[in-house]
């Protein structure tokens, strides 16, 4: 069966500091990936989408980068952390045929102080 | 661009009552996921709606999908408290499973 692991469970981190959030996929080959934040406990936004290795689409402008180094790592990152980057951020990963639901991660809850 | 609406935002229902949750959605697609998420934790899946006129059931929940009226709804029989948690619906906005959210419903169910 298939599962997603991402790390860290929870981070805080000063203003300007970097990050590095990690997710892998097991048990399935080329999978679609995504990075989704969650503001305030509410609705979720779509970062990062990828369809392969090295194939990134960023849906906002922001602080953030993702890469894909790996057909099942998937890797957010930044330079320099902005308080308005914390919030709850979910790996999540789909097969890549149409009408398939996303399966999450557990996400990882990072706070910038 | 595509809006994904939920209402109410906020149900607080006594256990035994029925209701039912919201889901609007702005441009023609006919795929849409329902989630559930516990407070601190992930989501899960609950249904996927692939075509119009598509009923989906599991226990007390029931999806549905009009998609000429770009409508959705997840009504809830008989609440009980375990179903209390926070509901998303998320519309696939081309074919890539890239799916848009909506708010989210926070359903609490009182004893």
């Amino acid at each position: 069966s298939q599962t997603i692991h991402q790390w860290p469970a929870t981070l805080v981190q000063p203003v300007g500091s970097p990050l590095s959030l990690e997710c892998t996929v097991e048990g399935t080959s080329n999978p679609n990936l995504y990075w989704y934040r969650q503001a305030a406990g509410r609705g979720l936004q779509l970062l990062f989408y990828s369809v392969g290795i090295g194939q990134i689409s960023s849906e906002v402008p922001q602080n953030l980068s993702a890469s894909r180094p790996q057909d099942r790592q998937f890797i957010l990152s930044s330079k320099k952390l902005l308080l308005s980057d914390s919030g709850f951020y979910l790996c999540a990963w789909s097969v890549q045929t149409a009408n398939s639901p996303l399966h999450f991660g557990n996400g990882t809850r990072l706070t910038v102080t | 661009e595509l809006k994904v609406e939920q209402n109410p935002l906020f149900l607080s229902m006594q256990e035994g009552k029925n209701y039912t949750i919201y889901c609007n959605y702005s441009t023609t697609s006919d795929r849409l996921y329902w989630y559930r998420q516990d407070p601190g934790k992930s989501l899960e899946s609950l249904f996927v709606l692939l075509s119009n006129g598509a009923v989906k059931q599991e226990g007390r929940l029931m999806a549905s999908l009009d998609t000429k009226a770009r409508l959705s709804t997840l009504h809830i029989t008989a609440a009980v408290h375990d179903l209390s948690a926070t509901y998303f619906c998320a519309v696939d906005m081309e074919y890539g499973n890239k799916l848009v959210f909506g708010a989210g419903t926070i359903l609490r169910v009182k004893s």
